[in-house]
């Protein structure tokens, strides 16, 4: 099992320039989430997916857009990226959703995004 | 506010000792604490999760405990290796919002041989 994987692992951009970011597992999890981490700050949580066909935005939903395409799949659009949006991706996924204690997120290895 | 404090922000120990890290939380109510191990370049691996009732689980060299009463939890990590060397991030659910989880924003760990 490759678990939790994501493309690009780098990306530059200028401002205004737009890009999708894919993540794909392969755990047959239900719940799939969108993170950014920022250098003195914990990570943040953009969007996420309970099950297939949901969505609901998290803490920093602005200037993003997610698509859940399927079970396996679940991609992060910037429509106009901004230098605010330079940061490093994370895109993780679990069992089930997260109401429920005790369940563990498993979490790919990123996609460093550089908006210039 | 709900928040989640760690400290040492960084921590620079020698190969095969111990060492302890911190963290604090005002989350409440509370539902879990989950330790995660960020290696450098590389996604969270979660170590520990604990739930309200447990105040001790362990890892391997890791053990995790919790004091739900003082909202403090610790890492201990034992005999250190040069490969423990990363950030460990300590995250926090609320049972009022369980669909956010807080993180901490780690402690930066170094063991040099």
């Amino acid at each position: 099992n490759a678990g939790v994987t994501q493309t690009p692992k780098f990306q530059v951009l200028k401002t205004g320039q737009s890009m999708t970011l894919q993540c794909a597992q392969d755990m047959n999890h239900n719940s799939m989430y969108w993170y950014r981490q920022d250098p003195g700050m914990g990570l943040r949580l953009i969007y996420y997916s309970a099950s297939e066909g949901t969505t609901d935005k998290g803490e920093v939903p602005n200037g993003y857009n997610v698509s859940r395409l399927n079970k396996r799949e679940f991609s992060l659009r910037l429509e106009s990226a901004a230098p605010s949006q330079t940061s490093v991706y994370f895109c993780a996924s679990s069992e089930i959703q997260r109401r429920l204690a005790g369940e563990t997120q498993y979490f790919g290895p990123g996609t460093r995004l550089l908006v210039l | 506010k709900n928040q989640v404090e760690q400290s040492p922000q960084s921590l620079i120990i020698l190969e095969g000792k111990n060492c302890t890290l911190q963290c604090n939380y005002t989350v409440s109510p509370f539902s879990n604490l989950r330790w995660y191990k960020q290696d450098t370049g590389r996604g969270p691996v979660s170590l520990t999760i604990m739930t309200f009732s447990e105040n001790t689980k362990s890892n391997g060299r890791y053990t995790a405990t919790l004091d739900a009463d003082t909202k403090q939890s610790s890492l201990h990590i034992t005999a250190s290796q040069l490969s423990d060397s990363a950030s460990y991030i300590c995250v926090v659910s609320s049972t009022y919002n369980t669909d956010k989880l807080i993180f901490g924003t780690g402690t930066r760990l170094q063991v040099f041989p």
